[in-house]
């Protein structure tokens, strides 16, 4: 069974650029979940998705966006980059039911702002 | 806000030894916790999750402890080993928040051979 994937694996922009990251979750997970992971702030919950709706979303400016499709395939977007917006921002995948079973990670997408 | 927090940022055990790692939270809205071990360059894997209306969990060489009282959570690791060693986060989900969790700041475990 193939885990959580997400793409690009490394990135490089330059401030003011905008970028698009990909996850594809297990097969049969209808949740994607988004996080951003900074040595200075751990990991901070973006936004989850369920059946194409947001479900939930955390405090992070209007630049950061998402998206879900109906095969659960996840993106999430970021306009305007900010030297701060360098992280890895993982992913996570679930049957969608909260608080009951755990979330399944990829290995992340390593954004670097310059 | 309320936060999710760690009381040590690493822990340094021998091998063969039991390890705890500690964790506060302070969302008394939160009503299922989970511990996460990620190794270097990967996600943050499960470990075991606690429900509020449990104590104590028991899985394969781990143990959460949760004390709502002082609201207090703890993971114990029996005869620690090298392939332990991993950061470790505790997360809560506050009720009706979908799958939005909350992580601690993570304790870095090292086991000495």
């Amino acid at each position: 069974k193939a885990g959580v994937t997400q793409t690009p694996r490394y990135l490089i922009k330059t401030r003011g650029q905008q970028v698009t990251l990909s996850c594809s979750p297990i097969s049969g997970h209808r949740s994607v979940s988004w996080y951003q992971q900074t040595p200075g702030q751990g990991l901070q919950f973006l936004f989850e998705y369920f059946s194409e709706t947001q479900r939930n979303k955390g405090n992070f400016p209007g630049r950061f966006s998402g998206r879900q499709f109906s095969n659960s395939r996840s993106e999430m977007n970021v306009s305007t980059l900010e030297l701060g917006d360098s992280a890895l921002y993982l992913c996570a995948s679930s049957f969608g039911q909260p608080n009951t079973g755990e979330l399944f990670f990829g290995e992340g997408s390593r954004l670097t702002v310059l | 806000g309320e936060s999710v927090g760690l009381h040590l940022p690493t822990l340094s055990v021998q091998e063969g030894d039991n390890s705890i790692i500690n964790c506060a939270y302070s969302n008394s809205a939160s009503d299922y916790f989970i511990w996460y071990k990620q190794e270097s360059g990967k996600g943050p894997q499960f470990i075991i999750d606690i429900r509020s209306n449990m104590d104590k969990r028991q899985g394969q060489r781990v143990t959460v402890l949760l004390n709502k009282t002082v609201k207090h959570l703890s993971l114990q690791i029996a005869a620690t080993q090298p392939g332990d060693s991993a950061v470790y986060f505790c997360a809560e989900n506050p009720h009706n928040a979908g799958n939005m969790l909350t992580f601690g700041g993570g304790t870095r475990l090292m086991v000495k051979p």
